[in-house]
């Protein structure tokens, strides 16, 4: 079954604490990103990555690092989180970026203390 | 830069009642079109997509047109059920190097027997 799978689905952390997000997909996707889902925004573009080892900034890129050293994986890294990071993180996917689809994973809940 | 606006939620019906939920946009050149959906405690669906102007995007009972001349996209559906109880986000993409989604805030429906 073609999909986006996150882990955690949730997490509560504290504050300075380091953590990272992961992202697999299956489908052989070239590009993949991560959004930030907050009330009233929408969601929000944080970073994207148009194959291995090519990352960029979204939208809202600060607190956050991402790499990519393998086409399937695509990890968010929050190395000193911080209150104003809890949010619903989504990891998304496509085979490349003219027009293709994009598959969103379940979203991950993540809440700092 | 480019924008989606949505109607605010939340919006309330009776099942078998006519929605509608509009969408404007505002973009550079020739954008896709997307409708996704959020069901509660799950992540995002495509519902459906138009890419390029007057197509129709359908889905699950779901209609939307592509309207460029008002710049609009408004989701519809002629007989709401209570299984459709979820939250609607229009999104655009430029495509482009970035294939990012621009998102509208979301209107959140719920659908009463």
């Amino acid at each position: 079954e073609a999909q986006v799978t996150q882990n955690p689905r949730y997490l509560i952390t504290v504050t300075g604490k380091k953590l990272t997000v992961t992202c697999s997909q299956n489908m052989n996707h070239e590009y993949m990103s991560w959004y930030r889902q907050d009330p009233g925004l929408g969601l929000r573009q944080i970073y994207y990555s148009m194959n291995v080892e090519v990352t960029d900034k979204g939208d809202v890129p600060e607190g956050y690092k991402v790499s990519r050293k393998e086409k399937r994986n695509f990890p968010l890294i929050l190395e000193s989180p911080s209150p104003n990071q809890t949010s619903l993180y989504f990891c998304a996917s496509s085979l490349t970026t003219s027009g293709n689809t994009i598959y969103f994973g379940e979203g991950s809940w993540l809440t700092v203390v | 830069g480019d924008s989606v606006t949505q109607m605010e939620g939340p919006v309330t019906l009776s099942e078998e009642a006519f929605l509608t939920i509009n969408c404007t946009y505002t973009a550079t050149g020739y954008p896709s079109l997307f409708w996704y959906v959020q069901y509660p405690g799950e992540g995002l669906q495509l519902l459906l997509k138009a890419t390029k102007a007057d197509d129709k995007g359908s889905n699950k009972g779901f209609e939307a047109t592509y309207r460029k001349e008002t710049t609009s996209f408004h989701l519809e559906k002629g007989s709401v059920q209570v299984s459709d109880s979820a939250v609607y986000f229009c999104a655009l993409t430029g495509g482009g190097a970035t294939n990012k989604l621009i998102f509208g805030t979301g209107t959140l429906l719920a659908v009463q027997p």
